[in-house]
């Protein structure tokens, strides 16, 4: 499969931990990538891999896997957090990049 | 810290060719174990990944933009190239470039250029 699926929005309220989700058979393969775009920003690796965060990001933000769903929680999220975030993976065959449709995170 | 800009023409007419360049500062393209990318963001819509290109020049495309598509690099300028034909209006979005890396399991485009709004338009 070629498809990375996502919800197309959540809401949160401020503080309270949320979780995205992200299906496809690649993810039995493969780890999803998580990016968190801003308005008007390029987009930002927030987790990738086995449980791996670049450094500066909070460690509110972890990931996990589980059959062909990758999740991102936050937890404790903050104003900040409201975004668009995207799973990324290798396609089923493993020679191109795929990228879910993006997931908009309200904090309310 | 490696610092990626794209440069090119903001507007390109029908079945004409898009030229995108982008230039990387902090960091060689010829480092080893990154590749270099282009990912696309329509107007209001999701990341799509366009394509990239590795040091020893091994290419990766979309299946979509293939029959349309070259990317290259210039060691000498340290920059890397996107060129895509005969283009329409849905080629109109955001472009980035990025730095790519490859893991066991996963990748991580782990810098981006801020990225240029390209229009196809008459």
């Amino acid at each position: 499969s070629s498809e990375l699926t996502q919800d197309p929005a959540v809401s949160v309220a401020l503080g309270q931990t949320v979780t995205i989700t992200c299906q496809g058979d690649s993810l039995e393969s493969y780890f999803a990538t998580w990016y968190q775009q801003k308005p008007r920003q390029a987009p930002a690796v927030v987790f990738y891999g086995h449980n791996k965060r670049p450094s500066g990001i909070p460690d509110r933000f972890s990931g996990s896997t589980s059959r062909n769903t990758a999740s991102l929680t936050i937890t404790g999220a903050r104003a900040e957090d409201e975004a668009d975030y995207y799973c990324s993976s290798r396609d089923t065959s493993g020679d191109h990049v795929i990228f879910g449709e993006g997931t908009k995170l309200t904090v309310l | 810290q490696v610092q990626l800009q794209e440069s090119g023409p903001r507007l390109v007419k029908p079945s004409q060719t898009l030229s995108l360049t982008c230039s990387v500062s902090g960091g060689s393209i010829t480092s080893g174990g990154y590749y270099w990318s282009w990912v696309r963001q329509h107007p209001g819509k999701g990341l799509e990944w366009i394509g990239h290109i590795y040091f020893s020049g091994t290419t990766n495309y979309n299946p979509a933009l293939k029959s349309r598509l070259t990317i290259s690099f210039d060691t000498s300028l340290n920059h890397f190239s996107l060129r895509l034909t005969s283009v329409t209006a849905a080629d109109t979005a955001m472009y980035f470039c990025a730095r790519g890396r490859g893991y066991s399991g996963y990748d991580v485009f782990d810098s981006w250029g801020q990225g240029t709004q390209v229009n196809v338009s008459s």
